[in-house]
């Protein structure tokens, strides 16, 4: 077990809505990225936070938005919820924005959009 | 941009060697992870290599080539508890932070 939490565990939402989907980091982590894997694939980088600011992007659209807070938990918020959104979201958590550290998976939350 | 490739899928027999190899492109490279992931599960650290060369750690070992944007990962003494996915990701630098992992491969180990 990893120490990073994340919930809910499974959603299920409707095209058109809001979602936020919350991470709680492995104590001492200050860095957190958030993940999109679809079935059969691997994890697709959405963004990474460190120290509360975004610093680095993947090429998901700004409907995907999120947060860290002091206590170094997180959020991702997804707006306009559309059917190709129905993934497993992903949180990491590590030690540092670089260099030789392993990031450490919460169970991840199963979203669906119907 | 940013381009990962390894195989789909492999198969190996309990107790053999097997080496899952992984290809890169990526502007500002910053150091090569091998994860694992079981079917339902989080993907789990298993190796990490910033400079060229082997990394050894017990039954898995990862190789790194930058010159050749290559690597692989080797599994010893296979056992049934290996078949899983495995996930080679590059850290990149280039516009910032990011983490790009490929698709995966997925090793089935047979008896």
């Amino acid at each position: 077990e990893t120490g990073v939490t994340q919930s809910p565990t499974h959603l299920i939402k409707t095209r058109g809505q809001q979602v936020t989907l919350r991470c709680s980091s492995q104590s001492g982590h200050n860095t957190v990225s958030w993940y999109q894997q679809a079935l059969g694939q691997g994890p697709q980088f959405i963004f990474q936070y460190y120290r509360e600011e975004e610093n680095g992007r993947g090429n998901f659209p700004p409907r995907f938005s999120g947060l860290q807070f002091p206590n170094y938990s997180s959020e991702l918020n997804v707006n306009a919820l559309e059917l190709d959104d129905s993934a497993l979201y992903l949180c990491a958590s590590s030690w540092d924005r670089g260099g030789n550290t392993e990031a450490f998976f919460g169970q991840g939350t199963r979203l669906t959009v119907v | 941009g940013q381009n990962i490739d390894q195989p789909t899928e492999m198969t190996a027999t309990e107790g053999a060697i097997v080496q899952i190899n992984c290809t890169y492109q990526t502007s500002g490279f910053n150091g090569l992870f091998w994860y694992q992931q079981h079917a339902g599960e989080a993907p789990t650290f298993l190796s990490y290599n910033v400079l060229d060369g082997l990394e050894e750690k017990g039954r898995f070992s990862s190789f790194l080539s930058r010159s050749k944007g290559y690597s692989y990962l080797l599994l010893k003494e296979l056992q049934m508890k290996d078949s899983a996915s495995y996930l080679c990701a590059v850290r990149d630098m280039a516009g910032g932070f990011k983490t790009i992992f490929g698709a995966g491969t997925r090793l089935f180990v047979k008896a």
